[in-house]
């Protein structure tokens, strides 16, 4: 059975900060991993997935993610964030060959001016 | 942005009535997901469709669920029977499948709120 545990709730930084979201997964195989975001009173918006070659992927609006096998990671990282990016943050495993999603309980990014 | 269009964006049902929900998936988008998000957050996959066949579905709850994606018509979620636990966030999403299968696009979603 795949898990995905995202372990903080709720993250709030001032704006121009840097901030990681965690990731971390349980399943023995080969998975794929991607972020999803939630803006209030939206639908999920993807931003960057991993399946294999480099460990660090890039996605939209300046994120970027780490894989880490040993670790059983992968998390979401951005260097400056803006208010904009207040929203929640999903991660979410797939296995096999349907495309079927595993998400995390979600974390809430607040970005203070 | 998401192209995929889910119709209505809210839903008010009274215990027992039936609920319909519609959805366009991207164009050229041959996969669609529906996900039952409830208000923890929690998502429970429902079904998903590779053109209009059924790929994996979760045992309907009763079969009170259910789906479809015509050819040509917009996929469809519906309810038969609504009950409170039912109320939560209904989101549509597709995928191109292939290698690009575990990437999704979602709508707006739907909103249902069962009283």
């Amino acid at each position: 059975t795949q898990t995905v545990s995202q372990s903080d709730a709720h993250v709030t930084v001032f704006e121009g900060d840097s901030v990681e979201l965690r990731c971390n997964y349980s399943y023995g195989g080969s998975i794929y991993l991607s972020w999803y975001i939630q803006h209030h009173g939206h639908g999920l918006q993807f931003l960057l997935k991993y399946y294999s070659g480099n460990p660090v992927v890039q996605g939209v609006n300046g994120f970027e993610a780490e894989f880490s096998k040993s670790d059983s990671s992968f998390h979401l990282r951005k260097a400056s964030v803006h208010w904009s990016d207040s929203a929640v943050y999903f991660c979410a495993v797939g296995t096999g060959n349907t495309g079927k999603l595993i998400f995390g309980l979600g974390t809430t990014l607040q970005v203070q001016p | 942005n998401s192209k995929v269009i889910q119709t209505p964006r809210y839903l008010v049902k009274g215990q027992g009535q039936k609920a319909k929900m519609r959805c366009i998936p991207e164009k050229g988008h041959p996969v669609v997901f529906w996900y039952q998000q409830n208000k923890n957050n929690e998502f429970k996959f429902l079904i998903n469709f590779q053109n209009q066949e059924v790929l994996q579905q979760i045992d309907m709850t009763e079969k009170r669920f259910s789906a479809e994606c015509p050819s040509n018509s917009p996929c469809s979620l519906e309810i038969q029977s609504s009950e409170a636990g039912d109320s939560a966030l209904y989101l549509c999403a597709s995928s191109l499948g292939g290698v690009s299968q575990n990437t999704l696009y979602f709508g707006a979603g739907t909103r249902l709120s069962v009283l």
